[in-house]
């Protein structure tokens, strides 16, 4: 799962398995986040959010858990794919009376990244 | 139909230059970005800018400025590059509080 550290976290699945991605958040006043997953050479593109009112969200194959109890995120994969080989990036956005100014700035998780083998 | 492009792709300049990257959204959003990735793949936001607001990374040095000519522009100024300032760069748009759109990135090196 994702950490701060010198190297970014690696996660390796077979194809067909399920794989799932963690990372933990700071900010208790975070109210909306968001999986990204960048694939080599290309920009992070969205893959799910859910906001602070909910504790589960499905999507395509995808599934987001929220846990605010401890701050932490996790994005489940099902049947991972080749296609799927990314890294994966979690997001927290403060809601703008949180945060300064009245405006807010989201901040990004370290990623993850996801090796599915064929 | 691109939604976030930016231009160039790639630019190799050297120590002590200035340049300019360029992004363009044509998605009506009302806010945009400027973001640095590291070699670890890290990132960290460094502006985020509506027709409002600049909010600054305090951590980005002067030496870097957004300049938004209107709503779907946002382009990023460097003055007096710096070896450290090697990494890619990337523009991303939103609509406030919400996800982002990323463009495809430009690869910054300095020699």
């Amino acid at each position: 799962g994702e950490s701060v550290g010198l190297h970014l976290p690696t996660l390796s699945v077979q194809e067909g398995d399920n794989s799932i991605i963690n990372c933990a958040y700071s900010n208790s006043a975070s109210d909306y986040f968001i999986w990204y997953k960048q694939e080599s050479g290309k920009g992070p593109q969205f893959i799910i959010d859910i906001r602070s009112n909910m504790d589960k969200r499905q999507g395509q194959r995808v599934t987001v858990l929220l846990n605010k109890t401890v701050k932490h995120l996790s994005l489940q994969i099902a049947a991972t794919q080749p296609g799927d080989s990314a890294v994966y990036f979690c997001a927290e956005n403060i809601s703008p009376s949180h945060a300064s100014g009245g405006s807010y700035i989201p901040t990004f998780g370290r990623g993850t990244s996801l090796i599915v083998h064929p | 139909d691109t939604a976030v492009s930016q231009t160039p792709k790639y630019l190799v300049t050297q120590m002590g230059n200035d340049k300019s990257i360029k992004c363009e959204q044509n998605l009506g959003h009302d806010t945009m970005y400027w973001y640095k990735q590291d070699s670890k793949k890290f990132l960290k936001i460094m502006f985020s800018y509506n027709n409002k607001e600049l909010i600054i990374n305090e951590t980005v040095p002067n030496r870097f400025s957004p300049k938004s000519p209107d709503k779907a522009h946002l382009n990023l100024h460097i003055n007096s590059l710096e070896l450290g300032d090697s990494a890619v760069y990337f523009c991303a748009s939103s609509f406030t509080s919400r996800e982002q759109y990323f463009g495809p990135g430009t690869r910054l090196t300095v020699t």
